[in-house]
């Protein structure tokens, strides 16, 4: 049972940009949710969906940043505009459709703005 | 709004000895997690402790959960080089995981 995978592991682009960030969830999982990790410090929460919908939002940035988690496909963490302030580590996590399941995480997608 | 906080923040500590790294969190909850990550990589899960007074052990390490306190430990025991990473505790925060600062533990020789 292949883990949670992200792609890409590195990405790296120019400051007004986009930033495009994909999530796989292990299989059988219906609940997708994205961190960022700022250098040295910890994980803070940014996303929560379920397929075609977004449950929780309250740690996204309001503007320039969206996520998605179709129906097909996996969940993409856009990111528009990008500025040095967005270079991070992204995670991404998944849980089983029960409520309250442990959360496992992909390797994570490093962002770095020029 | 649940607000999480570990000490130490950084820690060394020679081969062989015993320390404890403490979580503490703000608002009731009865679920925490301890996750390990290394340099440059994802985090492992390590530990999810579901109700007071719950104690789980793995190897050399050993964590416990007082809802009351609001407190969780970590413990290490003789600890080992291979034991250095960053140890992260995560309280369930409704639908979301609210992570501590984190702990850097180095192990020298």
């Amino acid at each position: 049972n292949a883990g949670v995978m992200q792609n890409p592991r590195h990405l790296v682009r120019r400051r007004g940009q986009e930033a495009r960030l994909r999530c796989s969830p292990m299989k059988g999982h219906s609940h997708v949710y994205w961190y960022r990790q700022l250098p040295e410090e910890g994980l803070k929460f940014m996303v929560y969906l379920q397929k075609e919908n977004i449950i929780d939002e309250s740690g996204m940035p309001k503007e320039r940043f969206s996520a998605e988690f179709p129906k097909e496909g996996p969940s993409i963490l856009r990111i528009q505009q990008v500025v040095r302030g967005d270079s991070a580590a992204y995670f991404c996590a998944s849980s089983p459709p029960a409520p309250r399941e442990t959360q496992y995480f992909g390797p994570g997608t490093r962002l770095l703005v020029l | 709004e649940l607000k999480v906080e570990q000490n130490p923040l950084f820690l060394s500590m020679q081969e062989g000895k015993n320390y404890t790294i403490y979580c503490n969190y703000s608002t009731t909850s009865d679920r925490l997690y301890w996750y390990r990550q290394d340099p440059g990589k994802s985090l492992e899960s390590l530990f999810v402790l579901l109700s007071n007074g719950a104690v789980k052990q793995e190897g050399r390490l050993m964590a416990s959960l007082d809802t009351k306190a609001r407190l969780s430990t970590l413990h290490i025991t003789a600890a080992v080089h291979d034991l250095s990473a960053t140890y992260f505790c995560a309280v369930d925060g409704t639908d979301k995981l609210i992570f501590g600062t984190g702990t850097r533990l180095q192990v020298f020789p």
